[in-house]
């Protein structure tokens, strides 16, 4: 079955720098590719998510660049801010399946 | 618009009882998928209803049993509870057409004893 694998566990950075966290996915037919952050004690949020038919996606500070041929994907955080200190959970699923293939998350910390 | 909604928020059982958990999807959805997440790991699949039918089903002995109802809401219901039933039970809800994100609801934690 699909397998979703997610590098680094943990990543702390300088408030201001930028956050990079990586996913490799095993199923070739994934299509949809998301993003989730779960900050302590709530519910995964949807941050950014992107579709096979295009490589990358912006929206402010968070991108996702997304390569089919080596079946990765990434999320990019830049100028960092305290708030974007949780777990980031990375997740695939192919079409007309909606399910949901979870990375095992990285925690992000922002040190002012 | 009501986001995705769960009941109830926490719940403590001891080991082979059986428990029911609540959801109600967003405004508009006809989709509700189940997943499980232990402590500090991603969510795992549970299985996934629409029209009233179980479409898919994830990797979970059939102790895990579901219903969707035809306002759309959903149950989760876990029989014989093992020890390591104990986590987070999140319920995310989407449209079939077209593909639309999941929207996940704010989770009933079980504790079994």
């Amino acid at each position: 079955g699909e397998n979703v694998e997610q590098h680094p566990s943990t990543l702390s950075v300088q408030e201001g720098d930028s956050a990079v966290i990586k996913c490799t996915y095993s199923d070739s037919a994934s299509n949809y590719f998301p993003w989730y952050k779960q900050e302590l004690g709530k519910r995964p949020q949807l941050i950014i998510d992107i579709r096979s038919n295009v490589g990358e996606k912006k929206d402010q500070r968070i991108a996702v660049t997304l390569n089919k041929t080596a079946k990765h994907f990434s999320l990019h955080i830049t100028e960092t801010q305290p708030e974007d200190s949780a777990v980031y959970f990375c997740a695939a699923s192919k079409r007309g399946a909606q399910k949901l293939v979870f990375g095992q998350g990285t925690r992000l910390t922002i040190n002012p | 618009d009501a986001g995705v909604t769960q009941s109830p928020t926490h719940l403590i059982k001891t080991r082979g009882q059986q428990v029911t958990l609540r959801c109600s999807p967003k405004s508009g959805h006809d989709t509700v998928s189940w997943y499980q997440q232990a402590l500090g790991q991603g969510p795992q699949f549970i299985f996934q209803y629409y029209e009233e039918e179980e479409r898919q089903r994830g990797n979970f002995p059939d102790r895990f049993s579901g219903h969707q109802f035809p306002n759309y809401s959903s149950e989760l219901n876990v029989n014989a509870l093992l020890l390591g039933d104990s986590a987070l039970y999140l319920c995310a809800s989407s449209l079939v057409f077209p593909e639309e994100t999941q929207y996940f609801g704010p989770g009933t934690r079980l504790l079994v004893l």
